[in-house]
């Protein structure tokens, strides 16, 4: 099974709320990733988490906020955004963050902000 | 030296024909070249990928083929079909670094 799964798929949020996007994966894999990616345009990573610890922050603005509680589990909090931070939100995962080979992708959350 | 570039970046072809598109690469570091297809509204999902080992790897109609030594690798689809109309990205990661990827190409198989 290399399911990662996202919640929720859709998400319409003003600039001054506060959500939470959140990932899963049971595939027993200690690297977890969040990708930010934009209309006809490659992922772009934002966070990369190592065995629940966070190992690479690619600059992204204090607005955005992950979470590892667990192995299985990965959130991101998110609080007065932009209407350009409107995009699609990926969770992706691999084995160990040492072997980002084989990276799975979870749908990804559609984020609006209006 | 993290670049890796990708062509073209749209790409029409009739059902049964082959798509193609290519990748090169500049991180003679890299090691690890995986391709990913994109539908609409979905995650990416992990298509195939070789090593530098081999020049080539086919897993049912789709095959890379890697030249190690100009630093390029290209997708090669089969027969297409319409239900391949995707964006496609090709990759580049070596251990203990993320993965670098191309600007993606957007393939549409007409019937």
């Amino acid at each position: 099974d290399t399911e990662v799964t996202q919640t929720p798929k859709h998400l319409v949020m003003g600039m001054t709320n506060k959500k939470s996007l959140k990932c899963e994966q049971h595939m027993g894999h200690r690297a977890m990733y969040w990708y930010k990616q934009k209309a006809k345009k490659p992922p772009e990573l934002m966070f990369v988490y190592s065995y629940e610890k966070l190992s690479i922050n690619e600059s992204v603005p204090s607005r955005f906020s992950p979470e590892c509680p667990n192995s299985s589990l990965l959130n991101l909090h998110l609080h007065a955004l932009q209407p350009e931070d409107s995009a699609l939100y990926l969770c992706a995962s691999s084995q160990n963050r040492d072997s980002p080979y084989e990276q799975y992708f979870g749908p990804g959350t559609r984020l609006t902000v209006t | 030296q993290q670049q890796v570039k990708q062509s073209p970046q749209s790409l029409i072809v009739q059902k049964g024909g082959i798509s193609i598109i290519n990748c090169a690469y500049e991180n003679t570091a890299f090691d690890y070249f995986p391709w990913y297809q994109q539908f609409p509204g979905k995650g990416p999902a992990l298509l195939i990928a070789i090593r530098p080992d081999v020049s080539e790897k086919k897993e049912g109609r789709f095959t890379i083929s890697f030249n190690k030594s100009a630093k390029q690798f290209s997708l090669h689809i089969m027969d297409s079909q319409p239900g391949d109309s995707a964006t496609y990205f090709c990759a580049a990661g070596r251990a203990g670094n993320m993965l670098t990827f191309g600007g993606g190409t957007r393939l549409m198989v007409k019937p």
